[in-house]
């Protein structure tokens, strides 16, 4: 199976940009994925990427993938404290599998 | 607004109970996943159904059991439970070679005692 890879700790000041980046292992994956995890509740799908594609904005989040490297970063311009959760990276390859980093916790700090 | 729903948000067992988590979901999805989440270890594939009476193995299926008997329902059986299942169970569902991913239910923390 694929190999998806994440750190698991991000920390940044309100107001700046968070930064997190998840590698992967598959250069045959489809799409790519970001779910956020707030504390006691279930994934939400944020956004995604086909992997055709080098990046996409969506109002504060921009992901960029770089598919030679076979890296996905997902950027969070201006977090704020309701950004704090786990961020999950994924990745999916043929029409039914996807496969889950351990997740980034990012902690706001106000 | 589509769903997939845990029957239970807090469950607490004791040793050696036969414990039953439902998933329900209402988007006629035909895949259905069952994983548990603990910290540091991400999320693990505990079972799964392409199509209704199907299961497979994931990564970790051990002490666990799984029925669909409706497209709809997935079930995740503890045959006996141990304090190790102690844990979070998350339900998923999708539709295959689609490009949203899976849609996940809101989770069942499960405490065995």
């Amino acid at each position: 199976g694929e190999d998806v890879e994440q750190s698991l700790f991000l920390s940044v000041r309100e107001g700046d940009s968070s930064v997190i980046n998840c590698t992967y292992t598959d250069s045959s994956s489809t799409y790519l994925y970001w779910y956020k995890q707030e504390p006691g509740a279930g994934l939400q799908l944020l956004t995604y990427i086909f992997s055709n594609m080098d990046m996409k904005q969506d109002q504060r989040l921009t992901v960029l993938l770089n598919k030679k490297d076979k890296h996905l970063s997902l950027r969070i311009a201006d977090t704020q404290t309701g950004d704090s959760a786990i961020y999950f990276c994924a990745a999916q390859t043929g029409a039914n599998n996807l496969f889950f980093g351990t997740g980034t916790r990012l902690t706001v700090i106000p | 607004d589509v769903k997939v729903t845990q029957s239970s948000r807090y469950l607490v067992k004791r040793t050696g109970e036969k414990v039953f988590l439902e998933c329900v979901q209402d988007m006629d999805h035909e895949n259905m996943f069952w994983y548990r989440q603990d910290p540091g270890l991400g999320l693990r594939l505990i079972y799964f159904s392409y199509d209704v009476k199907m299961k497979e193995k994931g990564d970790i299926p051990e002490g666990y059991s799984v029925s669909r008997e409706k497209k709809e329902r997935f079930s995740l059986i503890l045959e006996s439970a141990s304090t190790n299942q102690t844990s979070m169970y998350l339900c998923a569902s999708s539709s295959p070679g689609a490009n949203y991913g899976y849609t996940f239910g809101s989770g069942t923390r499960l405490t065995v005692v």
